[in-house]
């Protein structure tokens, strides 16, 4: 594709409630990125995939967390019994080598209330 | 541990002034460096990157930025700002691990 998607673009969930938020990286791009963007901060590593591999969830806040991309290529971000301290932008990146430039997703906006 | 500072949380600029926003590192090793725009609901655009090589680095939209390894410095510049530079701006160093990490962002304003 052109870029990198996620949807939804827009999420509310009332507290202890499970979202799922969905990233379509570029085409061919094997590596796969989720930052978390609390409001007026700048971007937190979440967790790092090369192919279907977790190379990387050091980020993850709690196991309330959890990443996967069973193909290899979309990726999808599981958030069990959502808490207010989870509201943030989560984006999604992508890039062709571990060690190549990183192309963000427009993010996804999860209110917890 | 690698860290990012952006000292100036906001900046305001004439339209037609020159512009610089400014990023210091803290890297075990050579550092990988970008810079990244964030416009309000979007995500975040690469500016330009620093792996290797001339430490000066043209990037789009007439941005440049300069590489200091001794001042541990990687400055963001513009000649000439327009309406539409209005933003967030990030710096950001890695990957180590593969992961980038951020600074805390610097707001763009631009005054008529």
């Amino acid at each position: 594709g052109a870029g990198v998607s996620q949807s939804p673009r827009y999420k509310v969930a009332k507290r202890g409630q499970d979202v799922a938020l969905r990233c379509d990286p570029i085409s061919g791009h094997v590596s796969l990125f989720w930052y978390q963007q609390a409001l007026g901060q700048g971007p937190e590593f979440l967790t790092y995939f090369q192919n279907e591999a977790q190379l990387d969830k050091s980020g993850l806040p709690s196991d309330r967390f959890f990443a996967e991309r069973p193909e290899g290529s979309v990726s999808t971000l599981k958030i069990q019994r959502t808490q207010q301290e989870d509201s943030a932008v989560y984006l999604c990146a992508s890039s062709n080598r571990g060690r190549d430039t990183q192309y963000f997703g427009p993010g996804t906006r999860l209110t917890v209330l | 541990a690698q860290s990012v500072t952006q000292p100036d949380i906001h900046i305001t600029v004439s339209e037609g002034a020159s512009l610089e926003l400014r990023c210091n590192y803290s890297y075990g090793a050579t550092p990988y460096l970008f810079w990244y725009v964030q416009s309000p609901g979007q995500g975040l655009q690469l500016l330009l990157k620093y792996f290797s090589g001339d430490t000066l680095v043209q990037g789009i939209k007439g941005f440049e930025a300069e590489f200091k390894r001794s001042q541990s410095s990687f400055n963001l510049r513009k000649p000439s700002v327009h309406w539409s530079d209005a933003a967030e701006y990030f710096c950001a160093v890695g990957p180590y691990g593969n992961k980038l990490v951020f600074g805390a962002g610097t707001i763009l304003r631009v005054k008529s």
